[in-house]
């Protein structure tokens, strides 16, 4: 079993419509939670980060985490094309320093 | 404040050489991570330098080595390149001392190995 599995999609969605990703984790006693969006050819940009479990609103983005579950997920409201990219789910594993485990990665296209 | 910065942004080196890859963290932060992204993969773990020592290390053979100087930049070295490092090498930012210890990552190394 992966320590984080992602889809790998792609997910298509229209413009304006809400994008739903997923993302399960292996370490029950991990507490950090990681959204970072990364385009094609660039390098991890860090969009949303969940500690508690619950939602987290920034914008038009809401990261949700349900540590029961193990399971943390990111909604993106109003999608826009520039929205397309990959969407990396990091966890910080329990204990010790500070490294994260990332998913592979799921494809987000949002076309007009 | 400036960001994380990575040089050189792209190499090309044939198998059995040797690589310095070089990361300036963000101003503010004390800790730098490596990882190693495959294509198509998510970012791996190679290892993490806290005042100017290894403080954890991923699945990642000796060849793989770093340092961390005074001023919290960093260097990644890799010895006798194989076909597989072929990969994105990316350096992230971090202040160790908090308990939401966020990671920023600079834009990357691209190493092709022939």
């Amino acid at each position: 079993q992966k320590e984080v599995e992602q889809n790998s999609g792609p997910l298509s969605v229209p413009e304006g419509a809400i994008a739903s990703l997923n993302c399960t984790y292996s370490d029950r006693g991990s507490q950090s939670f990681f959204w970072y969006r990364q385009y094609s050819g660039k390098s991890p940009e860090l969009i949303m980060s969940i500690y508690s479990n619950g939602d987290k609103e920034d914008g038009r983005f809401t990261a949700q985490l349900n540590k029961a579950s193990q399971y943390v997920s990111l909604l993106i409201r109003d999608s826009q094309p520039s929205d397309s990219a990959t969407y990396l789910c990091a966890v910080r594993l329990s204990g010790g320093y500070n490294k994260l485990i990332f998913g592979a990665g799921t494809r987000l296209a949002v076309h007009p | 404040e400036t960001g994380v910065t990575q040089s050189p942004t792209h190499l090309i080196k044939t198998r059995g050489q040797q690589v310095t890859l070089r990361c300036s963290s963000q101003s503010g932060h004390n800790t730098v991570s490596w990882y190693q992204q495959a294509l198509g993969q998510g970012p791996q773990f190679i290892f993490q330098y806290y005042r100017e020592e290894e403080n954890g290390r991923g699945n990642f053979p000796p060849r793989f080595s770093g340092l961390q100087f005074p001023n919290y930049s960093s260097e990644l070295n890799v010895n006798a390149l194989e076909l597989d490092d072929s990969a994105l090498y990316l350096c992230a930012s971090s202040f160790t001392g908090t308990r939401n210890n966020e990671q920023f990552f600079g834009p990357g190394t691209r190493l092709t190995v022939l």
